[in-house]
């Protein structure tokens, strides 16, 4: 089965600071995708990528699936305290079902 | 902008009841899921739903769930006999299966917080 390594577990910044939260695949990924989750609530969808050297950004966030698609890298930008949440990859395998996979997540904290 | 809903968000039941979650997925998307955090845990799939069956189920699906389609919109996950460790945020979600534009993104509800005592 496909295992998904986020890192760093959590992280703390200072508003302002760039930063980098890594998404490392078992298994080759087919799909891979990012959410932002506040504690306790609903995961909101941040971006999918889905072919080797993708990047997407929105807003200061971007994302990349390196070329052997097995690790993508999610980059904010001068980070806000907005952003602070936890943040998810998760994993398409391949299936036609489109089931995902999650990590155990990065926490963001934000300092103002 | 369209999204997932999902009743109740907050559920509170003895063991052994039966609780049914319900979820109103994205209208034009064709696959649904459903799946289950436990408190500090990761996410993990239940089951996906398409064309009116479970195309996908996890070993943690066992005889004690099901899910239903009973109309064009709502989408349901029952527990027939509740455990404690049936206690965590169960999360509905669902895609167009690459068939729409948006892809195959998947799109989640805001939860429904299920407490067993």
């Amino acid at each position: 089965s496909q295992e998904l390594e986020q890192s760093p577990q959590s992280l703390i910044v200072q508003e302002g600071k760039n930063l980098t939260i890594n998404c490392t695949s078992s298994k080759t990924l087919y799909g891979l995708y990012w959410y932002k989750q506040k504690y306790g609530e609903g995961l909101i969808f941040l971006m999918m990528l889905q072919k080797g050297g993708e990047e997407k950004s929105h807003e200061k966030i971007t994302a990349k699936l390196d070329e052997k698609k097995q690790q993508s890298s999610l980059h904010i930008t001068a980070s806000q305290p907005s952003h602070a949440g936890i943040y998810l990859c998760g994993a398409d395998g391949g299936g036609s079902n489109y089931k995902l996979t999650f990590g155990k997540g990065t926490l963001l904290t934000v300092n103002p | 902008e369209p999204e997932v809903t999902q009743t109740p968000s907050h559920q509170v039941t003895q063991m052994g009841q039966e609780v049914i979650l319900r979820c109103v997925p994205i209208s034009n998307h064709l696959y649904f899921y459903w799946y289950r955090q436990i408190l500090g845990q990761k996410v993990e799939f239940l089951v996906s739903f398409y064309n009116n069956e479970i195309s996908e189920k996890s070993e943690i699906f066992d005889d004690q769930f099901s899910v239903e389609r009973p109309d064009g919109s709502n989408f349901t996950l029952k527990i027939r006999s509740t455990k404690l460790e049936d206690s965590a945020m169960y999360f509905c979600a669902s895609s167009d299966g690459g068939w729409g534009l948006a892809g195959e993104e998947q799109y989640f509800g805001p939860g429904t917080r299920l407490t067993v005592t």
